[in-house]
């Protein structure tokens, strides 16, 4: 299976920018999907194939890679983005996800 | 609007079996595939598998097979998750979660079925 490793957890200020990264274990061509959750809530897409924005997403959150290597930026910060951001890739089978990337605001 | 609508919380014992619901709503049941998601605090999310409710077409993720068992309801537009033989492993959070545009998105999840296995 295609392992997604991310980083376990960041902390920012509001107003900060903010990236979190994604690296796959093989390829997945621009197939990377980065969605957010919110503690009891179930995940919401927000960038599919790498850099595009998902319906309703605000434009401070963009995606950036490919091959093996993704980013997901946010810029500026606000104080509603605590939250949990996974990675999910499906170019190869199984569709896998990363572990997520807590994100804190200081 | 896209809404899945999922089946209440479930307390099995092991050995037993368990299905799991969702129905949609806002549009066409039989146009877009539905997947099935596991949440555990443990291993995460896993994709279990696809269905393709025009045809019932089924695609597993290996580590599921045999274990879960994808069907739909056309009549109710409602698709289904049967969990088999089950063990405390199994116990998590499960999604149905329709497939966006692109493939392999999942663009739009049920609010997720609590299923725990305790005797």
């Amino acid at each position: 299976d295609t392992v997604l490793t991310q980083s376990p957890a960041l902390a920012v200020s509001p107003g900060e920018r903010v990236s979190i990264s994604c690296r796959a274990s093989e390829g997945v061509n621009s197939y990377m999907h980065w969605y957010q959750q919110k503690p009891g809530q179930q995940p919401k897409l927000l960038i599919y194939k790498a850099s595009n924005l998902a319906s309703g997403v605000p434009a401070r959150f963009s995606g950036s890679g490919s091959g093996t290597d993704f980013t997901l930026t946010i810029d500026p910060v606000e104080a509603d983005d605590t939250a949990t951001y996974f990675c999910q890739q499906s170019w190869n089978d199984p569709y896998t996800f990363g572990a997520g990337t807590k994100l804190e605001l200081k | 609007q896209v809404q899945l609508q999922q089946s209440g919380a479930e307390l099995v014992k092991p050995g037993t079996s368990v299905k799991l619901s969702c129905k949609a709503s806002g549009y066409t049941f039989t146009s877009n595939h539905m997947n099935w998601i596991k949440q555990t605090t443990g291993q995460g999310l896993e994709w279990i598998g696809i269905i393709n409710p025009g045809s019932g077409g089924t695609s597993y993720n290996v580590k599921f097979k045999g274990k879960a068992t994808l069907t739909v309801d056309k009549s109710s537009s409602t698709a289904f998750m049967q969990l088999s033989s089950l063990t405390p492993e199994d116990s998590a959070v499960y999604y149905c979660a329709r497939r966006g545009g692109i493939r392999g998105t999942f663009a739009y999840w049920g609010q997720g079925t609590l299923v725990t296995v305790s005797s």
